[in-house]
């Protein structure tokens, strides 16, 4: 069974600072992670991918894989109210479709 | 372009009654999911379909059956209401060779009495 951990938070942050969010995985063979944002009552949004080692920046958003650790992370810069969201890590592997998402990781960023 | 379209967005059930939630999506996107979604539980696969014709279980088929009806669309039956299927259902689809890239529609909220 597959399994993908994040801290549940809350994580909270002032508005500005940088906000880092966690996620492990259990299953050495996937190949693919996933950040999703999900705000109250609305439906996940993809907001980064990321496949090999190393860091992958897009705007204020930054993902950090570690495959050796099992590890993959988003950081936040400048992180505004509007970030005020929970946070989805998911990670799939192989050639199979299935994605699986940890529970979530719920930011406020407060003004 | 609509996306991801499902209906109903709100159902109150009885027990032991029957419905089908509908999924279209327009982005001629071969992969198509079901996930529901609870809180504490994150989100879960019930099935998916990676190509049209197909169709396999996730992590939490029982007490469901889906159906992939063409390219476009991927309903989701329930044969007979369960308190315990109370849920936010999120329709999902995907491109090929992208399997975690999904697009979500907007969901649809369950409650079975």
């Amino acid at each position: 069974q597959k399994e993908v951990e994040q801290n549940s938070g809350p994580l909270s942050v002032p508005e500005g600072a940088i906000a880092s969010l966690n996620c492990t995985y259990s299953d050495r063979v996937s190949q693919s992670f996933f950040w999703y944002r999900q705000y109250s009552g609305k439906s996940p949004e993809l907001i980064m991918s990321i496949y090999s080692n190393g860091d992958k920046e897009d705007g204020r958003f930054t993902a950090q894989l570690n495959k050796a650790s099992q590890y993959v992370s988003l950081l936040i810069r400048d992180s505004q109210p509007s970030d005020s969201a929970t946070y989805l890590c998911a990670v799939s592997g192989g050639s199979n479709y299935k994605l699986t998402f940890g529970k979530g990781t719920l930011l406020t960023v407060n003004p | 372009n609509a996306g991801v379209t499902q209906t109903p967005k709100f159902q109150v059930l009885k027990t032991g009654q029957s419905m089908t939630l509908q999924c279209a999506q327009d982005m001629n996107h071969n992969s198509m999911y079901w996930y529901r979604q609870d809180p504490g539980m994150g989100l879960r696969l019930i099935y998916y379909s990676a190509s049209e014709g197909t169709t396999d279980k996730g992590e939490v088929p029982n007490g469901y059956n889906v159906s992939r009806l063409n390219k476009r669309e991927f309903s989701l039956r329930l044969e007979s209401a369960a308190p315990s299927q109370t849920s936010v259902y999120f329709c999902a689809s995907g491109g090929q060779g992208a399997t975690g890239e999904l697009f979500f529609g907007e969901g649809s909220r369950l409650t079975v009495l």
